[in-house]
């Protein structure tokens, strides 16, 4: 697979666990943001994404969590399984016109069976 | 249906050689976006497009060239790549850029010696 994410924060959870994995975002304008998996050898995929008028959502296995005041996101899987291993990219979509979304600089996560 | 498609997957360059990467989708949507990736760096957005004949410049757009001559298509040109140029890039499209997500392709891998 490609080496992308050579330098990134890892997070290595058992398998079963809970994973949760978090985000600073850097405006505080943005009001839309994305949680994406992106696993070795391929693009980026869409997991779950939230408004600024919410502060929880829930989807198959995962929720986000949007906390707007410390500007702080964070993504919960629960009962990791080991296809749950890949980087996983935080976007916000910046409040500014057409302005396409600004993405994190990522996390890698390893499921350890 | 495809989705995003882009093409060549692999490349490798000589120091001074031009390329374009195409970038072909299917879900006739009006916004599509280059980005490039490097270990460490997350996803940088190059040049990206609002619509037919339009382009934009991104966060690191120099020594790219961009072309939106048909809705469905986004070329990506290096009129002289450089080692620096070496990266993984993915093109995306979405329908709108404000609180949409953006779908990727597969990543063509560059490598210029």
């Amino acid at each position: 697979g490609e080496s992308v994410g050579l330098h990134l924060p890892t997070l290595s959870v058992q398998e079963g666990d809970n994973s949760i994995i978090n985000c600073a975002y850097s405006n505080s304008a943005s009001d839309y943001f994305i949680w994406y998996k992106q696993e070795s050898g391929k693009g980026p995929q869409f997991i779950i994404d939230i408004r600024s008028n919410m502060d929880k959502r829930q989807g198959q296995r995962v929720t986000v969590l949007l906390n707007k005041t410390v500007k702080h996101l964070s993504l919960q899987i629960a009962a990791t399984q080991p296809g749950d291993s890949a980087v996983y990219f935080c976007a916000e979509n910046p409040v500014s016109g057409n302005t396409p979304l600004v993405f994190g600089k990522g996390t890698r996560l390893s499921v350890i069976a | 249906n495809a989705g995003v498609t882009q093409t060549p997957k692999f490349r490798v360059l000589k120091t001074g050689q031009s390329m374009t990467l195409l970038c072909a989708q299917d879900m006739n949507h009006e916004y599509m976006y280059w980005y490039r990736q490097d270990p460490g760096m997350g996803l940088r957005l190059i040049h990206y497009s609002v619509g037919e004949g339009t382009t934009a410049k991104g966060e690191v757009p120099d020594g790219y060239n961009v072309s939106r001559l048909k809705k469905q298509n986004f070329l990506l040109g290096l009129e002289s790549a450089a080692p620096s140029q070496t990266s993984v890039y993915f093109c995306a499209s979405s329908y709108l850029t404000v609180n949409t997500e953006a779908f990727f392709g597969q990543g063509t891998r560059l490598t210029v010696v």
